[in-house]
């Protein structure tokens, strides 16, 4: 069974920093595509990274850009979202996500609440 | 950037009817178009892959249709567990979602 769990959400300062984990499990990890997706409150999802199978590669849309690093652990099994100069409107739901041959995203994670609040 | 354009916003709906929900693209995205379902307080599912594609496990009665510009995702005979919020996907270029539709009982 494909499992993804996320940790490390929580309430933070504007400009500072929080670091998101997912641990995945019940597939081999080297062979996906990963991503990161967010919700905030009562909204719409919005893509916010991905990186190859590899690590080799990533991409960001321009909200975050300069801001987040996605990177992985593939002895670990481990997503990474590294998350610097928040801002209050990178409040929101934070979803890892397994990438699909097809550019789908066919398994999503529990989520982790991610605050930023004076 | 691919802007995706959900139609209706909010769908009431009927238990047994066939709807259909649109999703249209500001550019051709070819088939990579991909259909997920959110209920309260859930992560979102995915619900159909590369326009038409079916997922096991999901109910026969999801379908979808569509390639460029233009796509559908239907209901054939609504049950009250469907009624969520469906959004549409792009992975054509860097990936992109349509706003949502709601689905809520007449």
């Amino acid at each position: 069974e494909v499992q993804l769990v996320e940790t490390g959400g929580g309430l933070v300062q504007p400009g500072r920093s929080l670091k998101l984990s997912c641990v995945a499990s019940g597939f081999t990890f080297n062979n996906y595509w990963m991503s990161w997706t967010r919700q905030a409150p009562g909204k719409g999802l919005e893509w916010v990274a991905s990186i190859t199978n590899s690590g080799g590669s990533t991409y960001y849309p321009d909200s975050v850009k300069g801001r987040f690093t996605i990177s992985r652990d593939n002895a670990q099994n481990t997503l990474y979202l590294q998350m610097n100069s928040l801002r209050s409107e990178d409040t929101a739901t934070y979803y890892c996500t397994r990438e699909g041959y097809t550019t789908d995203y066919d398994y999503w994670g529990q989520g982790v609440m991610v605050t930023v609040s004076s | 950037d691919v802007v995706l354009t959900q139609s209706p916003a909010t769908l009431s709906v009927t238990p047994g009817e066939r709807i259909s929900l649109s999703c249209r693209a500001s550019e051709s995205v070819d088939t990579y178009l991909h259909w997920y379902q959110q209920k309260p307080n859930e992560s979102p599912r995915l619900l159909i892959k590369y326009a038409s594609q079916s997922i096991s496990g999901i109910p026969s009665r999801f379908s979808g249709s569509g390639s460029g510009t233009d796509f559908t995702l239907s209901i054939n005979g609504v049950e009250l567990e469907d009624l969520s919020i469906y959004y549409c996907q792009q992975g054509n270029s860097l990936p992109t979602f349509g706003a949502g539709t709601k689905l809520e009982l007449k």
